[in-house]
């Protein structure tokens, strides 16, 4: 299965400010997912992102909050933009290859 | 109602005891089913999937889904401490990354020594 890296692993940021999330994969991927996972709650998906287009947002979720850029096939970043305590998570991305699905680590990400 | 429902735990147990962690669905267009174990501070890891009825055995590890009943399982058999961490269901009504995966909420396992 894939490997995925993800950085930063944990951040802590004021509110207001905005946060990157990188997710490097070693192998060629088509689609690379982005999801959040808060406590007590499932991994809720916030956009399926492919090389060359837009990402595709779930409900709830809205670009210029969480815009994502996908420059190759093995690369993805999120931005969770204009922070609030709200947005207090776990960040993770995901990848899917002949029906397995593989996380990265996870970002940790406390807004304060 | 959710589409996925899971005990969220916590569920603790003395090591060897064999441990059931189950889900319930909705959905009954859901074909696969996944179970992922996510150890603290970690990204959940694929553990076993399936996508039909039955009993799907990988080592200590059974995984079992009644379509009839939309109810999915997984046995841990001689659980050591080493399996303390969250086991979270998942389930898509497809093979590929092109139909959605819905999670549950997770069940926090301890295996105590």
């Amino acid at each position: 299965s894939a490997v995925i890296s993800q950085k930063p692993s944990r951040d802590i940021c004021q509110r207001g400010t905005s946060l990157t999330i990188q997710c490097q994969v070693d192998s060629q991927v088509t689609m690379m997912f982005w999801y959040r996972q808060q406590p007590g709650q499932s991994l809720t998906l916030i956009a399926t992102a492919n090389q060359g287009s837009e990402a595709t947002y779930e409900s709830g979720f809205v670009i210029d909050k969480f815009p994502i850029s996908r420059p190759n096939l093995t690369f993805s970043t999120l931005t969770v933009s204009n922070m609030s305590p709200e947005d207090s998570s776990i960040y993770l991305c995901s990848v899917e290859a002949t029906g397995v699905y593989t996380f990265g680590s996870g970002t940790r990400l406390t807004v304060v | 109602q959710k589409e996925v429902e899971q005990d969220p735990g916590p569920l603790s147990v003395p090591e060897g005891a064999i441990v059931s962690l189950n889900c319930t669905y909705s959905n009954s267009a859901f074909q696969y089913f996944m179970w992922y174990r996510q150890y603290s501070r970690k990204g959940p890891e694929l553990l076993m999937y399936t996508y039909s009825s039955g009993n799907k055995e990988d080592g200590r590890f059974t995984a079992q889904v009644d379509k009839s009943s939309k109810y999915i399982s997984l046995f841990i058999r001689d659980s050591q401490p080493s399996d303390s961490a969250t086991y979270l269901c998942a389930m898509s009504d497809g093979l590929r990354g092109y139909q959605k995966v819905t999670f549950g909420t997770g069940t926090k396992l301890q295996v105590i020594p």
